[in-house]
């Protein structure tokens, strides 16, 4: 069965520093993997995906995401926080080109201090 | 261009009663689903329908109920809320090999 871990309910970083959300996941088939954001009382949206093309993804704000198979990880970085990043972060996982049908992480809320 | 949209955005039940969630989206997507959102639990699937007239369960279906009424409306039913329902809930939607849009939320209190 698929699963996905979040490590850190909670990261904390001052304005400018580097951002990294972990997530690793496992699946007995080559994964699509996802980062959502949400904001306060929004809906989730999406950060990026991997679907099996470029290891090393990018994606909106400026966040980029590297898949390691041997590691079995999807972690989420950012080189410069910016106030406007906190928000709740989740990891996800599809085993099909289904996307809508997910397996969530427990999700990272990130704090961005001044 | 108003995506997936969810009525109501709060709702107050009483142990017992019954309610429907609604859920729309104007995107002309296959797809549709429904999760709900609990604290360190992230999201949970309840029930997906992958084309108009098909639904099937997801990981936490019990005590709730759907309708696929068309390609546009994916409604979610609680025919007799319990506090444990106490939750937000999503509606999303996607075509395949697409990435999935979510509604709002449905903030829903069970007393």
């Amino acid at each position: 069965a698929q699963s996905v871990t979040q490590l850190g309910s909670h990261v904390s970083v001052s304005e400018g520093a580097l951002v990294l959300l972990r997530c690793n996941y496992s699946s007995s088939v080559p994964p699509y993997l996802f980062w959502y954001v949400q904001y306060p009382n929004q809906g989730l949206q999406l950060l990026l995906k991997y679907t099996s093309a470029a290891t090393l993804v990018k994606g909106i704000n400026g966040f980029e995401a590297e898949f390691k198979k041997s590691e079995t990880s999807f972690h989420l970085t950012k080189p410069s926080a910016h106030m406007s990043d906190a928000a709740e972060y989740f990891c996800a996982v599809s085993e099909s080109s289904n996307t809508g049908k997910l397996i969530f992480g427990q999700g990272t809320t990130l704090q961005v201090k001044p | 261009n108003a995506g997936v949209t969810q009525t109501p955005k709060f709702q107050v039940l009483k142990t017992g009663q019954s309610m429907t969630l609604q859920c729309a989206q104007d995107m002309n997507h296959n797809s549709m689903y429904w999760y709900r959102q609990d604290p360190g639990m992230g999201l949970r699937l309840i029930y997906y329908s992958a084309s108009e007239g098909t639904t099937d369960k997801g990981e936490v279906p019990n005590g709730y109920n759907v309708s696929r009424l068309n390609k546009r409306e994916f409604s979610l039913r609680l025919e007799s809320a319990a506090p444990s329902q106490t939750s937000v809930y999503f509606c999303a939607s996607d075509m395949t090999t697409t990435e999935a849009f979510f509604g709002q939320g449905t903030r829903l209190t069970v007393v």
